[in-house]
């Protein structure tokens, strides 16, 4: 069975250009999952979707970070302008929202790097 | 809030060497509690789960017991290999957040052989 797909695997780009990462969730998965993972601040919470609506954007840093979810085979997380500081591995994570005791799973990630 | 702790890192043992990694808890009513792993260079994967009190989930030789009277998911493995090094994250979920995982910050094991 396909896992959870994200591309690409890895980005490099300067500053100031807009980064798009995508995802695509395991099929019949209705909760999609967005994460940052940085060695100073660990495993964040970016935003995640329920039958491709938004749910909870908490975790977004700010306003250049936007998410979609088209449909619930895809997703989307942009960044623009992008900054150094946003360099880290971005990892999306799809489950079966209901129960909510089944356990998520991740992508292999895609390690940017911000110039 | 809900909120999961566990021992700071990194952990260094050696071959055969027994194994425990403290998580503890902070929920509202009856949490699901998950351990995952994370290789270098992978995402998480699930390692085992346990959905309510005194349930023991267990994987690959690891375990874990759901402890509600102390709040605790300690996970241990008699004889760790050198393939066990990894990071270990303690996650729990609640009901009706659509799958949401509240994540401690990670334990990394070393294993020398």
């Amino acid at each position: 069975d396909a896992g959870v797909i994200q591309s690409p695997r890895h980005e490099v780009t300067e500053m100031g250009q807009e980064v798009t990462l995508r995802c695509k969730p395991i099929s019949g998965h209705n909760s999609l999952f967005w994460y940052r993972q940085t060695m100073m601040r660990g495993l964040e919470l970016l935003i995640y979707f329920n039958n491709n609506v938004p749910i909870d954007d908490s975790g977004m840093p700010e306003d250049r970070f936007s998410a979609k979810m088209p449909n619930a085979s895809f997703s989307t997380l942009k960044i623009q302008p992008s900054e150094p500081r946003d360099s880290a591995v971005y990892f999306c994570a799809s489950s079966p929202s209901d129960p909510s005791n089944q356990p998520q799973h991740f992508g292999d990630g895609t390690r940017l790097s911000i110039l | 809030g809900n909120s999961v702790t566990q021992m700071e890192g990194p952990v260094t043992l050696s071959e055969e060497a027994f194994l425990t990694i403290n998580c503890t808890y902070t929920a509202t009513g009856y949490p699901s509690l998950f351990w995952y792993v994370q290789y270098p260079g992978e995402g998480l994967q699930l390692l085992l789960k346990a959905t309510k009190a005194d349930d023991k989930g267990s994987n690959k030789g690891f375990e874990a017991t759901y402890r509600k009277e102390t709040t605790s998911f300690h996970l241990e493995k008699g004889s760790v290999q050198v393939s066990d090094s990894a990071v270990y994250f303690c996650a729990l979920s609640r009901n009706n957040q659509g799958g949401k995982l509240i994540f401690g910050q990670g334990t990394e094991l070393s294993v020398k052989p």
